[in-house]
């Protein structure tokens, strides 16, 4: 399976909405996360289930999609946004498969 | 509070070992399955280990199979990553992830804590 994010990157301005794709060579239900980096930072778990924010995750981020293709949507963006955004493929049991991210830029 | 804290990466020759720890704290450790992650400078997200709540069961791509070692004790709430004969294409941040459970399906899921990683240079 290959995961394929696009676009490599986004500029937005803050307070605009943003649009994250992620594509599946093939179906994987729902077993689908998404990230978010910053500089020097850990990766952040944001949603999973395809559709399910984590905990502590603002409302602003929502995820959908079934299948092959899968999008992040990020309300009204805030300036602690602007980071790199993963999608992974996951199941009860390896492999885990990382898109190759999505810079969202102001 | 619930942490992750890697150790033991440093500068090491082509061909030479590492090993790498994790400390785990703020949840029950022998409950969770356990993974390394690694990053490439500038570069994206990759999976290189994964071990089961007891230790009995690893999994790893083929880029790292053979060469790299995960296993965990649960006595010390700890988990570590021995690395042989290193390249310079392992040259990356190491990450120690938790993997996620769902007790209503009993399910693993994704990567949901993470440490802030330890860096390995093969050079």
């Amino acid at each position: 399976i290959v995961m394929t994010q696009s676009p490599a990157s986004l500029s937005v301005s803050p307070g605009e909405r943003a649009t994250l794709s992620c594509r599946a060579s093939q179906s994987i239900a729902s077993n689908l996360a998404w990230y978010q980096q910053k500089p020097g930072q850990a990766p952040r778990l944001l949603i999973y289930g395809s559709s399910t924010r984590a905990t502590g995750i603002p409302a602003r981020f929502s995820g959908s999609g079934f299948g092959t293709e899968f999008t992040l949507t990020i309300s009204s963006l805030q300036s602690e946004d602007f980071a790199v955004y993963y999608c992974l493929f996951y199941k009860n049991w390896p492999p885990y498969i990382f898109g190759q991210g999505t810079k969202l830029e102001i | 509070e619930v942490q992750l804290l890697e150790s033991g990466g440093h500068l090491v020759q082509p061909g030479g070992s590492l090993r790498l720890s994790c400390a785990a704290s703020g949840f029950t450790f022998s409950d969770a399955a356990m993974s390394w992650v690694r990053q490439a400078p500038g570069k994206g997200l990759e999976w290189v280990s994964r071990i089961n709540d007891n230790g009995v069961a690893t999994e790893y791509p083929d880029s790292v199979k053979g060469r790299f070692t995960i296993s965990r004790d649960n006595s010390e709430n700890s988990l570590f990553l021995q690395m042989n004969r290193l390249g310079a294409e392992d040259t990356a941040m190491y990450f120690c992830a938790r993997i996620h459970y769902d007790p209503l399906t009993g399910l693993n899921g994704p990567f949901d804590v993470w440490g802030q990683g330890t860096m390995v240079t093969v050079a």
